[in-house]
C-alpha cells in the first residue's frame, strides 16, 4: 500500500523556536507538497517541490522555508514559529503529468504556545 | 484563480439513504477532479479520481461525475452507512496545485 508519512501526529512548541516537519513518501513520485487547513479556509498550499533541490513557493509561503535533499522526503520549516502557525499541516505526493492524484499524509497537527 | 464551492456545507441524513454531494468550479480548464474523505483530526483519504476527459468514476457504493464544461461535479453516495460519517473535500488540479473546496460534513445517523 503506498503511503505518505508525516513524523508527528501532534506537535506543541513555544514561540520562536524554529520548527522541523517532517514528510516521507515510498511511491517514488517526483512531486511533493505542503498544505495547512484552517477552520473556514480550506486547504493552502505552502510549498511544493518538483524535483530533488527544486522548490517553489504556494499560496502562502510567508514565514516558512522548505528542504528537499532526497527525493522521498520534503521537510518543511519554522524559522521562528508564531502562534499564527498553528494548523493542521498536511503533506501529499504526486506522480509528475497531468494524470494522476494526490497522495496526502495523516497530518500534523502543530500547536504554538 | 480557480475558486471551488461545495454545497451544502453540512448533510445529515438517516441511514440507508442515497445522497448527492455537489462541487462547482470557476475555470473548467482543469486536469482532473479528485474527491476526498476526511476524519476528523486525520489526513486526507482519496476516493476517486476523474480525468478531465471522463465523465465518471465508480468505486463500491460511490459515484462522481464530472461535467466540465458546466464547472460541476457530483459525488453519489449510495445506501448510506454510519461508517460514511465524514467531511467530504473535491479539488480540481491545475498546473502545479489542488484547488479545495471547504467541504460538505456528512453525518449518517444509525
Amino acid at each position: 500500500d503506498v503511503k505518505v508519512t508525516q513524523s508527528s501526529r501532534y506537535l506543541v512548541k513555544r514561540t520562536g523556536e524554529k520548527v522541523f516537519l517532517e514528510c516521507v513518501q515510498d511511491m517514488d513520485h517526483e512531486n511533493m507538497f505542503w498544505y495547512r487547513q484552517d477552520p473556514g479556509l480550506g486547504l493552502r498550499l505552502i510549498y511544493f517541490s518538483y524535483d530533488v533541490k527544486m522548490k517553489e513557493k504556494g499560496d502562502i509561503p510567508e514565514g516558512y522555508s522548505v528542504s528537499r535533499e532526497k527525493k522521498e522526503r520534503f521537510s518543511l520549516i519554522l524559522e521562528s514559529a508564531s502562534t499564527n502557525q498553528t494548523s493542521m499541516y498536511l503533506c501529499a505526493s504526486s506522480r509528475q503529468g497531468a494524470n494522476y492524484g494526490y497522495t496526502f499524509g495523516s497530518g500534523t497537527r502543530l500547536t504554538v504556545v | 484563480k480557480q475558486e471551488v464551492t461545495q454545497i451544502p456545507a453540512a448533510l445529515s441524513v438517516p441511514e440507508g439513504e442515497n445522497l448527492v454531494l455537489n462541487c462547482s468550479f470557476t475555470d473548467s480548464a482543469i486536469y482532473n477532479l479528485q474527491w476526498f474523505r476526511q476524519d476528523p483530526g486525520k489526513g486526507l483519504t482519496s476516493l476517486l479520481l476523474i480525468q478531465s476527459s471522463q465523465r465518471e468514476q465508480t468505486s463500491g457504493r460511490l459515484n462522481a461525475s464530472l461535467d466540465k464544461s458546466s464547472g460541476r461535479s457530483t459525488l453519489y453516495i449510495a445506501a448510506s452507512q454510519p461508517g460514511d460519517s465524514a467531511t467530504y473535500l473535491c479539488a480540481v488540479s491545475g498546473a502545479n496545485n489542488l484547488f479545495f473546496g471547504t467541504g460538505t460534513r456528512l453525518t449518517v445517523i444509525p
